[in-house]
């Protein structure tokens, strides 16, 4: 089992729709998730992280954390041809490596 | 003023050269990273480096070698370069070795090993 894993994509939504992506990560003990965001050619940025089970909101996005079902997601409302990009989840274990744990991200293609 | 930059972006070379990729930040930061990108997008961390020290070293062949003059340079050079190699290398930092700080990456380093 992969230590961080997403669904490659890609996730296709028209303008205006909420996309929803997911994570699911193995490590019991990873303590704080984090959401970048990739365009093509270009580096990853933070926009999102999350600490505590429950819901973080800010602006058109929404991170949702499950601790006991070991999952993460991003909600990105009104979705935006600009918002077509890679989506990487990236998790703090707190025991092992002490960097973060990405997955290799999901593919949003928002269509106009 | 660019925050993490990483020269060159582009780098196209043969099989079994030496190269080096340089990066610098102007933020401040204590903590430096090394990471790998693959074609899948899938971003591996290589080194780490907190104030000049060695902090990371994951299972990179010793032909990877980084190199940290000051806390605001990390550089990483590569010997007898193989096919393998090939991927964007991604340079970041962030103010402490906490994790849970924003990483500010650079642009990146395309490797295309011929």
């Amino acid at each position: 089992q992969k230590e961080v894993e997403q669904n490659s994509g890609p996730l296709s939504v028209p303008e205006g729709a909420i996309a929803s992506l997911n994570c699911t990560y193995s490590d019991r003990g990873s303590q704080s998730f984090f959401w970048y965001r990739q365009y093509s050619g270009k580096s990853p940025e933070l926009i999102m992280s999350i600490y505590s089970n429950g819901d973080k909101e800010d602006g058109r996005f929404t991170a949702q954390l499950n601790k006991a079902s070991q999952y993460v997601s991003l909600l990105i409302r009104d979705s935006q041809p600009s918002d077509s990009a890679t989506y990487l989840c990236a998790v703090n274990r707190r025991t092992g490596r002490r960097a973060l744990t990405f997955g290799s991200g999901t593919r949003l293609q928002v269509q106009p | 003023d660019t925050a993490v930059s990483q020269t060159p972006k582009y780098l196209v070379t043969q099989m079994g050269n030496d190269k080096s990729i340089k990066c610098e930040q102007n933020l401040g930061h204590d903590t430096m990273y090394w990471y790998k990108q693959d074609s899948k997008k899938f971003l591996k961390i290589m080194f780490s480096y907190n104030n000049k020290e060695l902090i990371i070293n994951e299972t990179v062949p010793n032909r990877f070698s980084p190199k940290s003059p000051d806390k605001a340079h990390l550089n990483l050079h590569i010997n007898s370069l193989e096919l393998g190699d090939s991927a964007v290398y991604f340079c970041a930092s962030s103010p402490t070795m906490n994790l849970d700080e924003k990483l500010f990456f650079g642009s990146g380093t395309q490797l295309s090993v011929l």
